[in-house]
């Protein structure tokens, strides 16, 4: 139980492109999906928490309008990397919670090159 | 403020043996969760174990134990009888409300 499915697992794409991460929940109703930034051999970086059917809270940092964040069901939550430069390659990792200390179920994660 | 403290960038293990990774925590929040994932170099994080600030005994799950020192403020995990397929990196968290904070975390290395 408790799957959580990403996709892409990999994206590869020029520089300007936006582009598009889902984050499903399979079998369960997360409350909470969660998302994350991880660089090469560092620890996840909290992006921004979103919460079904209201606007996501982003972490002190991170540009709301570089990266859109919705969660329009209880399984679904993506995150758009808009007009995406070099900069923003990383791996990207998102989780789900089925709230209080539950603990954070984790897609298996996107990694992103932009060139 | 949460913060999560793993020391150990790296380590190595002789296969069949146990290894302690260590982890600290500090926080003024009298309830509190710690966990541990497991990250192999695919990417992917696999949830190993949970401890409550409240529960009295340790956690274990199968070969994974925390060992949970609430005085020291230490929640270090026990990997009894290491196998290759545990190579990977590794990450003690703890919750703040709905959130988590992750530690650096420490590479582990199986030996055969």
């Amino acid at each position: 139980g408790a799957v959580v499915s990403q996709h892409p697992s990999r994206v590869i794409c020029k520089s300007g492109t936006s582009v598009k991460i889902e984050c499903r929940s399979l079998d369960f109703q997360a409350t909470t999906m969660f998302w994350y930034r991880q660089f090469p051999k560092k620890s996840l970086m909290l992006m921004a928490t979103s919460n079904e059917g209201s606007k996501a809270t982003y972490e002190q940092g991170v540009e709301k309008d570089k990266f859109l964040i919705n969660h329009a069901s209880l399984t679904l939550s993506t995150l758009t990397v808009t007009s995406a430069h070099p900069e923003d390659s990383s791996f990207y990792i998102c989780s789900a919670s089925q709230g209080g200390y539950q603990p954070q179920h984790f897609g298996d994660g996107t990694r992103l090159s932009i060139l | 403020a949460q913060k999560i403290t793993q020391t150990q960038p790296g380590m190595f293990v002789q296969e069949k043996e146990a290894v302690t990774l260590d982890c600290t925590y500090d926080t003024s929040d009298p309830s509190y969760g710690l966990f541990w994932y497991k990250q192999p170099s695919s990417g992917e994080m696999i949830f190993l174990i949970y401890q409550g600030s409240y529960d009295q005994q340790n956690a274990t799950e199968g070969r994974y134990s925390l060992n949970f020192q609430k005085a020291r403020k230490s929640a270090n995990l026990v990997i009894s009888a290491s196998q290759l397929g545990d190579s990977a990196m590794y990450f003690c968290a703890m919750n703040y409300g709905n959130k988590l904070v992750f530690g650096a975390g420490t590479i582990l290395r199986v030996k055969s």
